[in-house]
């Protein structure tokens, strides 16, 4: 089993829906959980980060992590032509080093106008 | 406008020539990355340097060599033993190892 497991879709939304992208992960040490966006030939950037467990919302994003179901998601409400992107999971043990981070596959998300 | 400069955007290789991409940062990071990413796989790391003149393996670090002579500066030579180079080449920076990773534009690096 790989340490994270991600559907790597693609996956086709009409404008507006909502958005839910999720990882799976096998390692219990985990602890540090990241979203990135990556445009298509573009450098990701980070979307969301969060701490253990728990929810963190920032605008139309919403991340969420169940560490006893190793179980991470992404919400997007109200989503946009503009969200269209792949998504990237990625986490770590230990804040320290970002050496340490493994990603997942990305989901390859088009949102339809 | 600080940021991760990477060129060229697109590089052709030739069977048994060495090549070499470039990443600049002028974010006054500390910390430089290389990953390679391939179609239908997450990031995987090449090289990583926390520090000017020191840098160290990442994952599949085998074929790639890299240098950190100047802070600002992080080069990655794809050499002839590197058998499978074609990828999309992400450099990346963070101020230190546990904070915000940033990516540069990336590399895309075919063979002829």
């Amino acid at each position: 089993q790989k340490e994270v497991e991600q559907d790597p879709g693609p996956l086709s939304v009409p404008e507006g829906a909502i958005v839910s992208l999720n990882c799976t992960y096998s390692n219990s040490a985990f602890q540090y959980f990241m979203w990135y966006r990556q445009y298509s030939r573009k450098g990701p950037e980070l979307l969301m980060y969060t701490y253990s467990s728990g929810n963190k919302e920032d605008g139309r994003f919403t991340a969420q992590v169940d560490k006893s179901s190793k179980y991470i998601s992404l919400f997007i409400r109200d989503s946009q032509p503009s969200d269209s992107a792949t998504y990237l999971c990625a986490m770590s043990a230990s804040q320290g080093g970002s050496e340490k981070l493994v990603f997942g596959k990305g989901t390859k998300l088009t949102v339809n106008p | 406008d600080g940021g991760i400069t990477q060129s060229p955007k697109y590089l052709f290789r030739k069977e048994g020539q060495n090549v070499t991409l470039s990443c600049e940062q002028n974010l006054n990071h500390d910390a430089m990355y290389w990953y390679r990413q391939d179609p239908g796989q997450g990031l995987r790391l090449i090289y990583y340097s926390q520090i000017v003149n020191d840098f160290q393996k990442g994952d599949i670090a085998e074929g790639y060599s890299v240098s950190r002579e100047k802070k600002e500066s992080f080069p990655l030579t794809v050499t002839s033993a590197q058998k499978n180079p074609t990828a999309f080449y992400l450099c990346a920076s963070n101020r230190a190892t546990n904070e915000k990773l940033f990516f540069g534009s990336g590399t895309q690096l075919s063979v002829l």
